[in-house]
């Protein structure tokens, strides 16, 4: 079967740093998304890691480590609009998206 | 580009009754969209994969008799609840992935509210 996990919410400040962290255990693996959901909303895509290793683009960065079945996203100089789920998703055989289930985070004044 | 519109984005009806959800792939062609719901404070769940032109690919516990799919073109992908009762109420949200793009993105629709009484 299939296991995603993250924390399922997190409290930071604006102007600080938040890490999410996910651990996956599937069968398969074609590379891990991050997404961006606000509430009542579609998910907004922010990053996609296949290969070990950090991708930065802006404030947000993404980290994999294949071997580990582990990732997180980091959110940089944190904004009151960042407050959202954000949702880490493996993509395994045919093109599917296995969701883990969301980590809410909340930017304080 | 890669825009995906869902219609409608918020439906009430009562219980027994049908309702049916399109997903357009607005500027590009989608080789397979994905049917997810999505109940308040959880995760997206997939309920199915749809490719054009043949039968849709339902996840385990997911009634196909209940939830049908049909993806005649390569632009459009429907979902019909049939007799829905409020327990189907939910957030359905589409996605589609782009034709003969090997990157595994998926473009998400914005979602259908539905609520049944």
């Amino acid at each position: 079967g299939q296991n995603i996990d993250q924390p399922t919410e997190m409290t930071a400040t604006e102007g600080a740093i938040v890490q999410i962290n996910c651990t996956y255990q599937t069968s398969g693996f074609n590379g891990l998304f991050w997404y961006q959901q606000h509430a009542g909303e579609a998910p907004t895509f922010l990053s996609y890691n296949v290969l070990d290793g950090l991708e930065e683009k802006g404030r947000f960065s993404s980290f994999l480590s294949r071997s580990k079945g582990y990732s997180y996203l980091l959110l940089k100089e944190l904004q009151m609009k960042d407050s959202a789920s954000y949702l880490c998703a493996v993509a395994t055989a045919g093109n599917k998206l296995t969701f883990g289930g969301g980590t809410r985070v909340l930017v304080k004044p | 580009g890669a825009v995906v519109s869902q219609h409608p984005s918020r439906v009430i009806c009562k219980s027994g009754t049908s309702v049916k959800i399109e997903c357009r792939s607005l500027d590009f062609q989608a080789t397979t969209m994905f049917w997810y719901r999505q109940f308040p404070k959880q995760s997206l769940m997939l309920m199915a994969t749809s490719n054009e032109g043949s039968k849709a690919t339902y996840e385990q516990g997911v009634e196909k008799d209940k939830f049908l799919i049909n993806h005649a073109s390569l632009t459009l992908s429907t979902l019909t609840v049939t007799s829905a009762h409020p327990e189907d109420s939910s957030f359905y949200i589409c996605s589609a992935r782009i034709r003969d793009r090997g990157f595994n993105e998926q473009f998400f629709g914005p979602g259908t509210r539905l609520t049944v009484l």
